[in-house]
């Protein structure tokens, strides 16, 4: 069975420091994994994804996640946060047999400090 | 383009009620989804449509019945509401295949808040 474990419900940085999104999942396929991102009272948007193609994914807005399968860890980082960066992270696993199988995380809230 | 439509925005509804949430997106896209999301829980998928003509179950399709109406409308009906529904609920869709290839970067809606009291 799949199962998709964000580590931290809430992470608070300085605008100007690195951001780390933790994320872990399992998978008994090999996983497609995605981070998507709501701002509040808005839909989701794509920030990246990994489909076994190379392990470091670069996405919008600056953001990247590598893909280390022997940790079974897909964390999304950013080198320096903006304010605008603010907002709810999603991280996502699916297996390519089944949209049954599209599993969301619980969601880790980032809050930018001024 | 607008993407993916959602109507309504808003709605409140009484237990017992029945309503529909209409989705329809403009992408040409073959597989289209409707979720929930709760407070603390990520989103969940209700039903999907890996391509016109067909539904399948999601993780949580008790109390809801769907249509894909053609391959731009996929629509989600509450028959009898119950507060355990109150929740946003999204639709997406994706590319897709024809063979159900629904892996692909999902594309949301704004979103309807439905509360049932």
């Amino acid at each position: 069975a799949q199962s998709v474990t964000q580590l931290d419900s809430h992470v608070s940085v300085s605008e100007g420091t690195p951001v780390l999104l933790r994320c872990n999942y399992s998978s008994s396929y090999s996983p497609s994994l995605f981070w998507y991102v709501q701002h509040p009272n808005k839909g989701l948007q794509l920030l990246l994804k990994y489909t076994s193609a190379a392990t470091l994914v670069k996405g919008i807005n600056g953001f990247e996640a590598e893909f280390k399968k022997s940790e079974t860890s897909f964390h999304l980082t950013k080198p320096s946060a903006h304010m605008s960066d603010a907002a709810e992270y999603f991280c996502v696993v699916s297996d390519q047999s089944s949209a049954s199988k599209i599993i969301f995380g619980s969601g880790t809230r980032l809050s930018i400090r001024p | 383009n607008a993407g993916v439509t959602q109507t309504p925005k808003f709605q409140v509804l009484k237990t017992g009620q029945s309503m529909t949430l209409q989705c329809a997106q403009d992408m040409n896209h073959n597989s289209m989804y409707w979720y929930r999301q709760d407070p603390g829980m990520g989103l969940r998928l209700i039903y999907y449509s890996a391509s016109e003509g067909t539904t399948d179950k999601g993780e949580v399709p008790n109390g809801y019945n769907v249509s894909r109406l053609n391959k731009r409308e996929f629509s989600l009906r509450l028959e009898s509401a119950a507060p355990s529904q109150t929740s946003v609920y999204f639709c997406a869709s994706s590319m897709g295949r024809t063979s159900g290839d629904v892996t692909d970067e999902q594309y949301f809606g704004p979103g309807t808040r439905l509360t049932v009291t």
